[in-house]
């Protein structure tokens, strides 16, 4: 069965310094990957996507930055944080478009 | 911009009864829908998924499709206190790889 991972579960950080958050996938291969990010009381906004290693699509344009080292791992780093950056980190992987996402257990960062 | 839109509730129903959760989408070009579950602090978890007109039925859960008026329910029978959370619906939109969320309905059961 597949297992998606993330870590940190949470993180406090002051304004201005790097973040980099990291998920992998286990038991798929080639699977697409998300990053989302949740605001309190807030719905889910789309931050990247990947669907293949190297190759990353960005749907918001800010301080925040995504890379696809390896085929089942995703990274998220901002090289200096904002206050506005404060939020749950999600990520999902799908397998192949039109199939269903799955959610990792999230990262709930605070940006002091 | 494509839009999947939701009451953001709270919906209170009491124990035991039918709990009804709807959502409107605005891309005719969907092709894929999605029900999921999130609790408080947690991340969403997919309870339901349907892709053609009609009803889709699993255990408690009924997930129906219109394509023809962009409508996507969920119901809930005999609804328990565990089912209280935040209902998200979700479709794939604005292109095969992303999928745009509600803003979720949050349900109260109340025992």
């Amino acid at each position: 069965s597949q297992t998606i991972h993330q870590w940190p579960a949470t993180l406090v950080q002051p304004v201005g310094s790097p973040l980099s958050l990291e998920c992998t996938v286990e038991g798929t291969s080639n699977p697409n990957l998300y990053w989302y990010r949740q605001a309190a009381g807030r719905g889910l906004q789309l931050l990247f996507y990947s669907v293949g290693i190297g190759q990353i699509s960005s749907e918001v344009p800010q301080n925040l930055s995504a890379s696809r080292p390896q085929d089942r791992q995703f990274i998220l780093s901002s090289k200096k944080l904002l206050l506005s950056d404060s939020g749950f980190y999600l990520c999902a992987w799908s397998q192949g478009p039109y199939n269903e996402q799955f959610f990792g257990p999230g990262t709930r960062l605070t940006v002091l | 911009q494509k839009e999947v839109e939701q009451n953001s509730g709270p919906l209170s129903v009491p124990e035991g009864a039918i709990a009804s959760l709807n959502c409107t989408y605005s891309d005719r070009g969907s092709q894929s829908f999605f029900w999921y579950r999130q609790y408080s602090g947690k991340s969403p978890e997919l309870i339901m998924s349907i892709y053609s007109n009609g009803d889709k039925e699993d255990g408690r859960f009924t997930a129906q499709l219109n394509k023809a008026s962009q409508y996507v329910s969920l119901l809930i029978r005999d609804s328990q206190p565990s089912d209280s959370a935040t209902y998200l619906c979700a479709t794939y939109s604005g292109g095969y790889q992303k999928v745009t969320f509600g803003i979720g309905t949050k349900l109260q059961v109340i025992p």
